[in-house]
């Protein structure tokens, strides 16, 4: 079993529908969860990350966290074609400074239609 | 948020041959990460590169294959040594910490 599952789509819907991504995880060792846009031969771009369990919203996103249930949600509100793209969630488990790298899903390729 | 370049963007390579990519930073940054996307699969992360010591590798990844210069708060280089085609991947940089990573464009090597 991998340590974050990440369906990889490609999911599609219509402009304007709201968009669900989802990531699994099994190491209960992670604390920061983040979520990543990777546009087509482009580096990863940091969306929104959150501590622990709840919820972060940003404009049209919303990131969710349940710790107890090991899942990660990305919604996106109002969906325009400018977001399709792949995204990446990612995960750490350092609390209280110092560095570590990141563990990642595969992503999820999401296409909106016009 | 940090800027971050890389060079070379892409490369074809023979095999047997070693690439070095280069990593520069618009500002000074403690942590450097050397991740590999490869066709289908989850970034993965390298190594960890501190300045003025020797970089942390992940498991499966060696120095010897793999090595890393940090020679100062805003630049890294990560070598791709003795090349085969399975080394055909994206590699990127990043800058950050546990919370918020900021990555470069990445580099796109193909092996022949």
């Amino acid at each position: 079993q991998k340590e974050v599952e990440q369906d990889p789509g490609p999911l599609s819907v219509p402009e304007g529908a709201i968009v669900s991504l989802n990531c699994t995880y099994s190491n209960s060792a992670f604390q920061y969860f983040m979520w990543y846009r990777q546009y087509s031969r482009k580096g990863p771009e940091l969306l929104m990350y959150t501590y622990s369990s709840g919820n972060k919203e940003d404009g049209r996103f919303t990131a969710q966290v349940d710790k107890s249930s090991k899942y990660i949600s990305l919604f996106i509100r109002d969906s325009q074609p400018s977001d399709s793209a792949t995204y990446l969630c990612a995960m750490s488990g350092v609390i209280g400074g110092g560095a570590d790298g990141l563990t990642f899903g595969k992503g999820t390729h999401l296409i909106i239609q016009p | 948020s940090a800027v971050i370049s890389q060079k070379p963007s892409r490369d074809i390579c023979q095999r047997g041959t070693s690439l070095t990519i280069q990593c520069q930073v618009d500002s000074q940054v403690t942590m450097m990460f050397w991740y590999r996307q490869q066709p289908g699969q989850s970034l993965t992360l390298i190594a960890t590169a501190n300045q003025g010591s020797e970089a942390t590798y992940e498991s499966g990844f060696v120095i010897d294959k793999f090595p890393i210069s940090r020679p100062n708060l805003t630049f890294s280089t990560l070598t791709v040594s003795n090349m085969s085609p399975e080394d055909s991947s994206i590699y990127l940089c990043s800058v950050g910490g546990s919370q918020e990573q900021y990555f470069g464009p990445g580099t796109r090597l193909t092996v022949t």
